[in-house]
């Protein structure tokens, strides 16, 4: 299966630990990647790999993974971390295409 | 650090072929999956495709028989072609950089982006 499933909406009160997750079968052979995105602009990756943050990304954002869940961890959460997180992998059955997570629309109170 | 510079026509009818271009600066055109994707408004991330240095490609199943990716090793820069266009293909439009390696367990991820081209559909 190529699905990715997230729960739509999360929210956190600031400066509190939040953890976003997504469930697919293809994240037993793939890691997920994560993306921030923010109204109007492009999406960014912030975590990938086994927990990769890309130059730039605060380290108050971690990755996890266990099984077929992987999860998104905010430690800390600020104002500006309120967007849409999308995680992302590859059909695992061998088609060799990819696949996005519904998104969740994370808001910081 | 790889750029992505992305450009194409913002206003189709239906029934016509939306086609976008995106330039790949400031890095190496090999060792990349270079992929479109799209967002409809109000939604999510919709993977289209991809395509490697060598012309492999791979397109999502839902889109398939519509989309064609090519890519210009002399220009450094690929393109995205959707025939038959409807109001549903209106969307916001990405190139992105995919990178795809592992062994036992795998690492995917698109770690550039462009912009974004915005695309009506619309009689």
């Amino acid at each position: 299966s190529s699905e990715l499933t997230q729960d739509p909406a999360v929210s956190v009160a600031l400066g509190q630990t939040v953890r976003i997750t997504c469930q697919g079968d293809s994240l037993r052979s793939y890691y997920a990647s994560w993306y921030q995105q923010k109204p109007g602009q492009a999406p960014v990756l912030v975590i990938y790999g086994k927990n990769n943050r890309p130059s730039g990304i605060p380290d108050r954002f971690s990755g996890s993974s266990s099984g077929n869940t992987a999860s998104l961890t905010i430690t800390g959460a600020q104002a500006e971390d309120e967007a849409d997180y999308y995680c992302n992998s590859r059909d695992s059955s061998g088609n060799h295409h990819a696949v996005f997570g519904g998104g969740t629309q994370l808001t910081v109170l | 650090q790889v750029q992505l510079q992305q450009w194409g026509a913002g206003l189709l009818k239906p029934s016509e072929t939306l086609s976008l271009t995106c330039a790949v600066y400031g890095g190496s055109f090999s060792g990349y999956y270079w992929s479109w994707i799209r967002q409809p408004p109000g939604k999510g991330l919709e993977w289209i495709g991809e395509i490697n240095h060598s012309g492999s490609t791979n397109y999502n199943p839902s889109l398939k028989s519509r989309v064609t990716i090519s890519v210009d090793t002399s220009k450094n820069q690929f393109s995205l072609k959707l025939s038959s266009v409807t109001a549903a293909d209106t969307a916001v439009y990405y190139c992105a950089s995919g990178r795809v390696f592992g062994k036992n367990y795998y690492y995917y991820y698109m770690d550039v982006w462009g912009k974004g081209t915005t695309v009506t559909v619309s009689s």
